[in-house]
């Protein structure tokens, strides 16, 4: 597509429960990266992909964060037994590389608003 | 770790007026520096960007100086319009993996 759709924009949940958040880069690139980010605070890295691995889970803040990625393309962010500080923007990013030319130029998705009760 | 912090985290300037956004790092092998633009409900946007090996570069009303010897970087944006009403983000990576590393932001207000 055009730019970095993710869905849902918002979403309200209650405690315990599983959410998935889902990342639909442009197409063709390679790269794709999951941020966090809680209210009025910076970008907190959580995983990158390239193609379809992770090569650096190292950001998931517990085993409740997961995340994977097929056919090179969309991506999804599953958080099981939500905890309300798990409540925040949870952005995608992709860059055409990771390595190489473009590959430092991340496009931004708008984001999925979590709120958990 | 690494750490990325901004001096400011708030500030407002005359539309017209030029603004000055500071932000400072700790990793002195970082190689890559990002400044990101984020408008509220929107996922950052990119601005301008510079390699090590320079300490100023220019854009459209924007441009970034980078000092290495103090690990400091900032934003200067001229003529400062209402539309440039947002909160930024410098960030940096060493290369490895192309991890970004994003300072706290600082909210940019502009006054009519």
């Amino acid at each position: 597509g055009a730019g970095v759709s993710q869905s849902p924009s918002n979403k309200v949940t209650e405690k315990g429960k599983d959410v998935e958040l889902r990342c639909d880069p442009i197409s063709g690139h390679t790269a794709l990266y999951w941020y966090r980010q809680s209210l009025g605070q910076g970008l907190e890295f959580l995983i990158y992909f390239q193609g379809n691995s992770a090569p650096d889970k190292s950001g998931l803040p517990s085993d409740r964060f997961s995340a994977e990625r097929t056919g090179g393309s969309v991506s999804t962010l599953t958080i099981q037994r939500t905890q309300q500080e798990d409540s925040a923007v949870y952005l995608c990013a992709s860059s055409l590389r990771v390595t190489g030319a473009g590959a430092n130029v991340l496009t931004f998705g708008a984001g999925s608003r979590l709120t958990v009760l | 770790g690494e750490s990325v912090g901004l001096h400011l985290p708030t500030l407002s300037v005359q539309e017209g007026d030029n603004s000055i956004i500071n932000c400072a790092y700790s990793n002195s092998a970082s190689d890559y520096f990002i400044w990101y633009k984020q408008e509220s409900g929107k996922g950052p946007q990119f601005i301008i960007d510079i390699r090590s090996n320079m300490d100023k570069r220019q854009g459209q009303r924007v441009t970034v100086l980078l000092n290495k010897t103090v690990k400091h970087l900032s934003l200067q944006i001229a003529a400062t319009q209402p539309g440039d009403s947002a909160v930024y983000f410098c960030a940096l990576s060493t290369g490895a993996g192309n991890m970004l590393t994003f300072g706290g932001g600082t909210r940019l207000m502009v006054k009519p």
